[in-house]
């Protein structure tokens, strides 16, 4: 039962491109989204997070966009920089209790 | 800055035998959480805890697993008769209030089940 869905298990990038991404869930009840970023032997990091009653959130580098009849979200990182390289999990909620991950997706920025 | 923090960072265990993972949320945080990452898999939602109790469960908290916040700082994990599946990392996870979502996670403890 994948309720949320990230199909790309791995992404590469040249440094300086745009990373997109990608996020798909199944639950319409979920209306919280958040994307973490994740290196080997932490914790994940939360980056940002998007409410159901928006389309797009900004911080920074990164943008996360929210198109709801689709029920599909996306992570830009504009410029992708080394740095970024780390795996990404995207999660939803419906009532700030139960947080459901993806699988992840693996983003490599090459130099 | 404040940060989540878990001991041990690995635990090593014999089946059969119980084992208490220890995490000290941010201080001004009131919601609490674990989740479990088995090697190569996502992380999955235990359990979520708020005003000294349980606020939601996943299917994998059973009867095996509890949670306590014994002195208004620590947040454990029990669990009680450790399986060869219960190997994975935890992570605790904290929010700071209601409509704020973003959680700050720990750096995670290994639990290996021999």
């Amino acid at each position: 039962d994948q309720q949320v869905k990230q199909n790309s298990p791995s992404l590469s990038v040249q440094e300086g491109r745009i990373s997109i991404l990608n996020c798909d869930y199944t639950n319409s009840m979920f209306d919280y989204f958040l994307w973490y970023k994740k290196y080997p032997a932490e914790g994940p990091t939360f980056l940002i997070s998007i409410s159901s009653i928006k389309d797009k959130n900004e911080d920074g580098r990164f943008t996360v966009f929210l198109n709801k009849s689709a029920k599909h979200l996306s992570l830009h990182i504009v410029p992708s920089q080394p740095g970024d390289s780390a795996v990404y999990f995207c999660a939803a909620t419906s009532n700030g209790q139960n947080f459901v991950f993806g699988p992840g997706t693996r983003l490599s920025v090459l130099p | 800055e404040p940060e989540v923090t878990q001991t041990p960072s690995h635990q090593v265990t014999q089946m059969g035998q119980e084992v208490i993972l220890r995490c000290v949320p941010i201080s001004n945080h009131l919601y609490f959480y674990w989740y479990r990452q088995i090697l190569g898999q996502k992380v999955e939602f235990l359990v979520s805890f708020y005003n000294n109790e349980i606020s939601e469960k996943s299917e994998i908290f059973d009867d095996q697993f509890s949670v306590e916040r014994p002195d208004g700082s620590n947040f454990t994990l029990k669990i009680r008769s450790t399986k060869l599946e219960d190997s994975a990392m935890y992570f605790c996870a904290s929010r700071r209030e209601t409509g704020v979502y973003e959680q700050y996670f720990g750096p995670g403890t290994r639990l290996t089940v021999t």
